[in-house]
């Protein structure tokens, strides 16, 4: 079975320039999630959707960021206009919905703003 | 709001040996669900094991197993017979029970490095 996969999976850009982050889930998993790694710190969840429904966007800086999940698989994340600050790793996980739920993490994409 | 403490930001363990990773966490829930992930160079966040709160035996995986203290709240990784590949970056992480499909919380990670 394959896993979830992301691209690209490194991108540099210069501040100011829009970027966009594409995630492929598991099969057959409902929710998606976009976590944002900060260096030397654990995952933080950007955005959690449940088939095409945005249900935990709390902490997306939607001045900034947004993100969709057309037709409830694919999801893409964007980031327009770029700022220094906005270089991570950006985390894509996906997961069956049920009770027993595991996320699984697809690779990253690496971002560097300039 | 729930948080995850894992105060060693490093750790080493000879090749064959036994190491022992810290976790705390703090939560008002009853019912929740802890793991432990393992992020090498790659970046790629790895499941390790998993733990439920409602179950008192701790779980194991192999060489990996936990010891879940719900009333101290603790949740540490024991690696057994360490091997060179298990050198990465391991997370902790909770995550509720109450609502489907909800956010993990991570610890800040420690890294593990294994001497040959």
């Amino acid at each position: 079975e394959a896993g979830v996969v992301q691209s690209p999976r490194y991108k540099i850009i210069e501040k100011k320039q829009p970027v966009a982050f594409w995630c492929n889930p598991i099969s057959g998993h409902n929710t998606l999630y976009w976590y944002l790694q900060n260096l030397g710190q654990g995952p933080e969840l950007l955005i959690r959707y449940e088939n095409e429904e945005a249900v935990d966007d709390s902490q997306l800086p939607k001045d900034r960021f947004s993100a969709e999940r057309l037709k409830g698989v694919d999801s893409t994340l964007k980031i327009q206009p770029a700022e220094l600050g906005d270089s991570a790793v950006y985390l894509c996980a996906s997961s069956q919905y049920t009770n027993q739920e595991t996320q699984y993490f697809g690779p990253g994409t690496r971002l560097l703003v300039l | 709001a729930q948080t995850v403490t894992q105060s060693q930001p490093e750790m080493s363990v000879q090749e064959a040996e036994t190491v022992t990773l810290s976790c705390t966490y703090d939560t008002s829930e009853s019912d929740y669900y802890l793991f432990w992930y393992k992020q090498p160079p790659s970046r790629q966040m790895i499941l390790v094991i998993r733990q439920e709160a409602y179950k008192q035996q701790n779980a194991t995986e192999n060489r990996f197993s936990v010891n879940f203290q719900k009333a101290a709240k603790s949740f540490s990784l024991k690696i057994s017979d360490s091997q060179l590949g298990d050198a990465a970056m391991y997370f902790c992480a909770y995550r509720s029970a109450q609502t489907s499909g909800s956010r993990l919380t991570f610890g800040e990670g420690t890294q593990l490095t294994v001497n040959p």
